[in-house]
C-alpha cells in the first residue's frame, strides 16, 4: 500500500539557519514526487517536484529536494530559513497509473527572529 | 498559468441546508479534478475524483449522496455538500489535473464551511 511518512510534526528554526524536513515514502511503482506548501487558510502551492531525471531538484522560493531512491525519501532541504517560509509543509506522491496523490500528515514549520 | 480558483472561500450554512461549491481552472484545460478535504493541523483527505462528463470516483467511507460532484466542463467541477451537518464544517480543497496527463495537481484555495 501507499504511503507518504512526514515524521516530524512541528519544527522550530531560527531566521537564517538551514532547513530540512524529511519525507518517506512506500510505493510500490516509480514514484512522482512532490513538496507542496500551505499558509494558514490558503491553498497549496507547489514547491517542486520529481518525475525522473537528477535526482536534486531545485524549486521556488529557494527550496530544493533529493530524491534518494535506496532510501525511500525525498528530503526538502534549505539553506537559510526566512520568516515568510513559516508555514505547513506537505510531501505527497503519485505514480504511473494512480490518478491520484497521496499526501503525508505535514510539517508544521515556525521560524523565530 | 496553471491557476485554480474556488467559489466562495468561505460559507456560513444552517444545518439541513445544501451549499455548492465551485472548483474552476482559469487557463487550462482539466480532464481530471480531485476534491479533497481538510480538517484543522491534519493532512489532505482525498474524497472524490471526478473526469469530465462522468461520474465521479468517490473514496472509500465517503458518501455520493452528500457530497455530490458535477464535472460538467473540462474547466469547472462542483461540490454540493446536501443536507449540512455541523460534522461536515471542514476546509474543502479541490485540485485539477492538465490534459497532458502529466501528474502535477494545481490547487485552488480552498473554500472554509462552517454549519450551524
Amino acid at each position: 500500500a501507499q504511503s507518504v511518512t512526514q515524521p516530524d510534526i512541528h519544527i522550530t528554526v531560527s531566521e537564517g539557519a538551514s532547513l530540512e524536513l524529511r519525507c518517506n515514502y512506500s510505493y510500490g511503482a516509480t514514484p512522482y514526487l512532490f513538496w507542496y506548501v500551505q499558509s494558514p487558510g490558503q491553498g497549496l502551492q507547489l514547491l517542486l517536484k520529481y518525475f525522473s531525471g537528477d535526482t536534486l531538484v531545485q524549486g521556488i522560493k529557494g527550496f530544493e529536494a533529493e530524491f534518494k531512491r535506496s532510501q525511500s525519501s525525498f528530503n526538502l532541504r534549505k539553506p537559510s530559513v526566512h520568516w515568510s517560509d513559516a508555514a505547513e509543509y506537505f510531501c505527497a506522491v503519485g505514480a504511473t497509473g494512480a490518478n491520484n496523490l497521496f499526501f503525508g500528515t505535514g510539517t508544521r514549520l515556525t521560524v523565530i527572529p | 498559468g496553471a491557476v485554480v480558483s474556488q467559489h466562495p472561500s468561505w460559507v456560513i450554512c444552517k444545518s439541513g441546508t445544501s451549499v455548492k461549491i465551485e472548483c474552476r481552472s482559469l487557463d487550462f484545460q482539466a480532464t481530471t479534478m480531485f476534491w479533497y478535504r481538510q480538517f484543522p493541523k491534519q493532512s489532505l483527505m482525498l474524497m472524490a475524483t471526478s473526469n469530465e462528463g462522468s461520474k465521479a470516483t468517490y473514496e472509500q467511507g465517503v458518501e455520493k449522496d452528500k457530497f455530490l460532484i458535477n464535472h460538467a466542463s473540462l474547466t469547472l467541477s462542483t461540490l454540493t455538500v446536501t443536507s449540512a451537518h455541523p460534522e461536515d464544517s471542514s476546509f474543502y480543497i479541490c485540485s485539477a489535473r492538465a490534459m497532458d496527463y502529466s501528474y502535477e495537481q494545481y490547487f485552488g484555495p480552498g473554500t472554509r464551511l462552517t454549519v450551524t
